[in-house]
């Protein structure tokens, strides 16, 4: 059990749709992250939170758009995806110390599929 | 710019026996943590072993160690006496200390497949 949860754990959604991945960790973490999984793709960061405050944003089209109400949760919210989106969508949390250090725990993943 | 090399796409080996799971990495930073997660194919990450680049011995934990060689910027992954249940997915990470903000880099990753 990693302390780190995720619902759904699957999800399949038509392009109009607007959906939310949820994420909690229970590890008493300040950092969290959202990751996309494809296949044969390495895995690819997409939102970084520092202390609730958004502090990456790689590059992601605006219909992902990530929510952090606290440091225990984590949102990303969906809408008029595209079906290339569909992956893998993993929530990582870590403490923030020593940055070389942080180790980032994840969650099960919420397997999208978008029609 | 860092970078995180897993050239072995897949591996097998027999149970009970061990095997070398591959990750090179490069990086201007003097200081970086090198991290291996298992991902099984319930699709949950999840971490084994970690080695900061100023630490003197090799990470070990159980069965999992981490033959660093600092020199050849390798950091490979040792399983000793592999277990069926030790079939998935085995990615290499690396985060720096001063470049790269808040991320961490992954490698391509390696299937292992352990066989009966």
């Amino acid at each position: 059990e990693t302390g780190v949860t995720q619902t759904p754990r699957h999800l399949v959604m038509g392009m109009t749709n607007k959906k939310s991945l949820k994420c909690e960790q229970h590890l008493g973490h300040n950092a969290m992250y959202w990751y996309k999984q494809s296949a044969k793709k390495p895995l690819e960061l997409m939102f970084v939170y520092s202390l609730e405050e958004r502090v990456e944003n790689n590059s992601v089209p605006s219909r992902f758009s990530p929510e952090c109400p606290n440091s225990s949760h984590l949102f990303l919210h969906l809408h008029t995806l595209q079906p290339e989106d569909s992956a893998l969508y993993l929530c990582a949390s870590s403490q923030e110390g020593s940055r070389e250090r942080e180790t980032q725990y994840f969650g099960p993943g919420t397997r999208l599929l978008v029609l | 710019a860092q970078k995180i090399t897993q050239t072995q796409p897949g591996m097998f080996v027999q149970e009970k026996e061990a095997v070398t799971l591959d990750c090179t990495y490069d990086t201007s930073d003097p200081s970086y943590g090198l991290f291996w997660y298992k991902q099984p194919s319930s699709g949950e990450m999840i971490f084994l072993i970690y080695q900061g680049s100023y630490d003197q011995q090799n990470a070990t934990e159980g069965r999992y160690s981490l033959n660093f060689q600092k020199a050849r910027k390798s950091a490979n992954l040792v399983i000793s006496a592999s277990q069926l249940g030790d079939s998935a997915m085995y990615f290499c990470a690396m985060r720096g200390g001063n470049t790269g903000g808040f991320k961490t880099i992954f490698g391509a990753g390696t299937r292992l497949f352990v066989k009966a």
